[in-house]
């Protein structure tokens, strides 16, 4: 199936710990992003890459670090976990237009319900 | 700074009825607007994409209008069935985020059609 999958879909843990979401697209796309969703179901850009180039860091705490071993692959690392960081967390991918312009809908995966006690 | 507000933030209706979700939206220099659709527990899906120099834009039951110099699109269900109930989002590509991809949701409307 073509898709954007991530892995796992279910996430808890400890305050502490370190903890990895990861992203795979295999729709062709050069473009994928990190979202976070709260409680209140506000959905908020945390990261975007192109062709594996950081473009997009909305202050985000820097012990989240994304990752890009390819075009197909994003994946999100969290360092000392937080309770604040439960949420749910989306990857999305997209294909870029001519000249860098961005003009194409954006395809989310199922998202990573993330849960900190 | 954009801001995108949704209204209502939640509907619930016959099946059958024809129903009209609201977006509006600060700042009008967008590239353009879209309606995603997210079900309990899963990811959004895509509606429909209306580039800043469109009007609207239909996909079967569906039309979304888009009024850029008001700041304000609808999304527009017709004859809505049991299977529409789902939470819809509406988010703006700005125009000043040079030429990223970001969008900028709001916070959905959550819509219950009952049979």
């Amino acid at each position: 199936d073509t898709a954007v999958s991530q892995t796992p879909k279910y996430l808890v843990t400890q305050m502490g710990n370190d903890k990895s979401i990861k992203c795979e697209q295999n729709l062709g796309h050069d473009t994928m992003y990190w979202y976070k969703q709260d409680s209140k179901k506000f959905l908020k850009i945390m990261f975007s890459y192109n062709n594996k180039e950081l473009i997009i860091n909305e202050t985000v705490p820097n012990r989240f670090s994304p990752k890009s071993p390819d075009k197909a692959h994003l994946n999100l690392h969290i360092n000392s976990l937080e309770l604040g960081d439960s949420a749910v967390y989306f990857c999305a991918s997209s294909l870029t237009g001519t000249g860098r312009r961005f003009t194409d809908t954006q395809y989310f995966g199922p998202g990573t319900r993330l849960t900190v006690l | 700074k954009q801001e995108v507000t949704q209204i209502p933030a939640a509907l619930s209706v016959p099946e059958g009825e024809n129903l009209v979700l609201n977006c509006s939206f600060t700042d009008s220099a967008i590239y353009n607007l879209q309606w995603f659709r997210q079900d309990p527990g899963k990811g959004l899906t895509s509606l429909l994409l209306i580039q800043s120099s469109q009007r609207e834009q239909t996909s079967g039951r569906l039309n979304a209008s888009l009024d850029k110099s008001s700041g304000r699109s609808t999304l527009y269900i017709a004859a809505s069935q049991p299977g529409d109930s789902a939470t819809y989002l509406c988010a703006v590509r700005p125009a000043g985020s040079g030429n990223t991809g970001k969008l900028i949701f709001g916070q959905g409307t959550t819509l219950q059609v009952k049979p």
